[in-house]
């Protein structure tokens, strides 16, 4: 059972556009929701995350928004550049001691020059 | 810093041997997993543990084993490889407490022939 659904599968954007990737969760118990960043050949790396205590969340030029009645969340890129180009993955957990991340499948983005 | 270090990072194994890929962290970490990752699938975590001499299974434990003896490493086993094996390992750690960033290594690639 995926807990975790994220789309698009795949995103091409071109440079100075914005990237928006869409997660939807199943789990109400949920209060944690990181995103990922993966460049190819590397493991991923956390690159912003939020609890359901705020709707948005910016950090440079990454944006999550939180709508908790819907259970969705997404990443937004904004002035994408081609160094953005990478695999994002959007994951939930419990926000608890020894609460396990569930991941999404994963959203390959291709920004052009 | 090392981080998260994962040993082989390459290897080729033909149908029903054997072989152990090994996990090290040398940032004290409470946790450590082992998630494989697969095309279109994200990743999947295959066990965890929790501290030193525990571990528990994950969403996809059929056909590993693990171990983790000494807190810094945390090794996967696979008894008899098969081709569903052919993936990419990822080794992950994280400090106990509640919503800590998880660092992965950067990957094994297994190809079982």
């Amino acid at each position: 059972q995926q807990q975790v659904k994220q789309s698009p599968q795949s995103l091409i954007v071109q440079k100075g556009g914005i990237s928006i990737i869409n997660c939807a969760y199943e789990n109400t118990a949920f209060d944690y929701f990181p995103w990922y960043q993966q460049f190819p050949g590397k493991g991923p790396a956390l690159l912003i995350a939020i609890r359901p205590d705020v709707s948005e969340k910016k950090e440079g030029r990454f944006t999550i928004s939180f709508n908790k009645s819907a259970k969705q969340f997404s990443l937004h890129i904004m002035d994408s550049q081609p160094g953005d180009s990478a695999t994002y993955f959007c994951a939930a957990s419990k926000d608890t001691s020894g609460s396990r991340l569930t991941f999404g499948e994963g959203t390959q983005l291709t920004v052009n020059p | 810093n090392a981080g998260v270090t994962q040993t082989p990072k390459f290897r080729v194994l033909k149908t029903g041997q054997s072989m152990t890929l090994l996990c090290a962290q040398d940032m004290n970490h409470e946790y450590m997993y082992w998630y494989r990752q697969d095309p279109g699938m994200g990743l999947r975590l295959i066990h965890y543990s929790v501290g030193e001499g525990t571990t528990a299974k994950g969403e996809v434990p059929d056909g590993y084993n693990v171990s983790r003896l000494k807190k810094q490493n945390f090794l996967l086993g696979l008894e008899s490889a098969a081709p569903s094996q052919t993936s990419v390992y990822f080794c992950a750690s994280r400090p106990g407490g509640s919503g800590n960033t998880i660092y992965f290594g950067e990957g094994s690639w297994l190809t079982v022939v």
